[in-house]
């Protein structure tokens, strides 16, 4: 158990919707991290967010946003869904914003879109 | 710009065979980390090693060991006398200290592709 939660684990939805992946990062870590994992790209950087302010962007279509709340906690919204979003996706936690910080995993959110 | 390139991608071998997971990587920085994870069946990412830009030596733990070799860019990954749970996705990642404006920061993965082992009993 790496102390990074996800919720919720598996959600089917269909096209044009709007969804919310939830992420609690272990206890400390101020640096939040979503990540895609799909078959056709791969896993893929998202979004990253230090102590409630974004850090960067990677690969983030513009119907995706995520923020950072005063508690940690940080919510990806995936919106206008398509076939092709659907993916695994992956909350990550580190406890600074350096190249050597470990980032640890939470168990996924396995979004299926019908 | 930055690339980790892991050119198997699926391997399978007989339980207590030896076996080298390769991974390549692309980066213009002098320093940088380098990691492997595991990804079982079951699907979370299990982090297993990480080693710095300026740190050469080969590591070992267990029945893993890690030669990294900056003269080639590679950091691959040995499993000795394999076993059928070590059977999962494995990838290496590069990550980055990226400098922003402002006095921000960020160290982004970049992962390979994966390599899937498999292990028959």
């Amino acid at each position: 158990d790496s102390g990074v939660t996800q919720t919720p684990k598996h959600l089917i939805t269909a096209t044009g919707q709007r969804v919310t992946l939830r992420c609690s990062p272990r206890s400390g870590d101020l640096s939040v991290y979503w990540y895609q994992q799909s078959l056709d790209q791969g896993l893929q950087f998202l979004i990253q967010y230090y102590n409630g302010e974004e850090r960067a962007k990677g690969n983030i279509l513009e119907r995706f946003s995520a923020q950072q709340f005063p508690d940690l906690h940080s919510e990806l919204n995936l919106s206008s869904l398509e076939l092709g979003d659907s993916a695994l996706y992956f909350c990550a936690s580190s406890v600074g914003r350096g190249a050597g910080d470990e980032q640890f995993f939470g168990p996924g959110t396995r979004l299926t879109v019908l | 710009a930055q690339k980790v390139t892991q050119a198997q991608t699926e391997i399978s071998v007989v339980e207590k065979e030896d076996v080298t997971l390769d991974c390549v990587y692309e980066t213009r920085d002098t320093t940088y980390y380098l990691f492997w994870y595991k990804q079982p069946p079951s699907g979370e990412l299990v982090f297993l090693i990480r080693r710095n830009s300026f740190d050469e030596q080969n590591e070992i733990s267990g029945r893993y060991s890690w030669n990294f070799q900056k003269s080639t860019s590679s950091f691959n990954f040995t499993i000795t006398a394999s076993q059928v749970v070590d059977s999962a996705v494995y990838f290496c990642a590069l990550s980055e200290f990226t400098r922003l404006g402002l006095g921000g920061a960020t160290n982004k993965l970049i992962f390979g592709t994966g390599t899937l082992l498999a292990v028959q009993p």
